[in-house]
């Protein structure tokens, strides 16, 4: 499979537990980008990584909220001190910076706060 | 502040027929434009997109239109068929902006 990969696909954790997820990207793709998305919403821009550097943020990922791309290839998003609204999805999208920015989805995700 | 939204939450159509999702966006330096498709429990998949410089692009069975004069942008889906039910979102890009402002979503139901 040459798609996007997220592990885990679901996760259920303890309010105030840390957590962590990894996306392998395309292999080719320089840019990777991490999406929250609630239910019945759309998908809402964290981050952005071109190669290992980490170049825009929202103002939605808090300080709780780290992202790190090492090597250039797969990334991880940590949350610690996981909150209940922190429940969603988290998507990953990766794309290969040409000028265009079609991105390709991850299967995501779901990340459960009790 | 400025943001990417759809006109209808549910379209409902027969299968076979034509179906015709529309999206406004009101970033009026947005240069770039996407419909994705996503199904339950399914991460976005991509459907087509178009640029500012283009009104209209076709692919299989799918054609993009946008209208930069109202800011409009809708996806047209013909002959639908039941594995086209999903919820539909735009997404825009643009303004200095690298990542992807998506809408809303609408959902897609197809009716045998």
């Amino acid at each position: 499979d040459t798609g996007v990969s997220q592990d885990p696909r679901h996760k259920i954790t303890k309010r105030g537990q840390n957590v962590t997820f990894r996306c392998d990207p395309i292999s080719e793709h320089n840019r990777l980008y991490w999406y929250r998305q609630t239910l019945g919403q759309g998908p809402e821009f964290l981050t952005y990584f071109q190669n290992e550097a980490q170049l825009e943020k929202s103002r939605l990922l808090s300080d709780r909220f780290s992202a790190e791309r090492p090597k250039g290839s797969f990334s991880t998003l940590e949350i610690q001190r996981t909150e209940q609204g922190d429940s969603a999805m988290y998507l990953c999208a990766s794309s290969l910076w040409t000028g265009s920015t079609e991105a390709f989805f991850g299967q995501g995700t779901r990340l459960t706060v009790v | 502040g400025e943001s990417v939204g759809l006109h209808l939450p549910t379209l409902s159509v027969q299968e076979g027929d034509n179906s015709i999702i529309n999206c406004a966006y009101s970033n009026s330096a947005s240069d770039y434009f996407i419909w994705y498709k996503q199904e339950s429990g399914k991460g976005p998949q991509f459907i087509i997109d178009i640029r500012s410089n283009m009104d209209k692009r076709q692919g299989q069975r799918v054609t993009v239109l946008l209208n930069k004069t109202v800011k409009h942008l809708s996806l047209q889906i013909a002959a639908t068929q039941p594995g086209d039910s999903a919820v539909y979102f735009c997404a825009e890009s643009g303004g200095g902006a690298d990542g992807l402002t998506f809408g809303k979503g609408t959902h897609l139901i197809i009716q045998p």
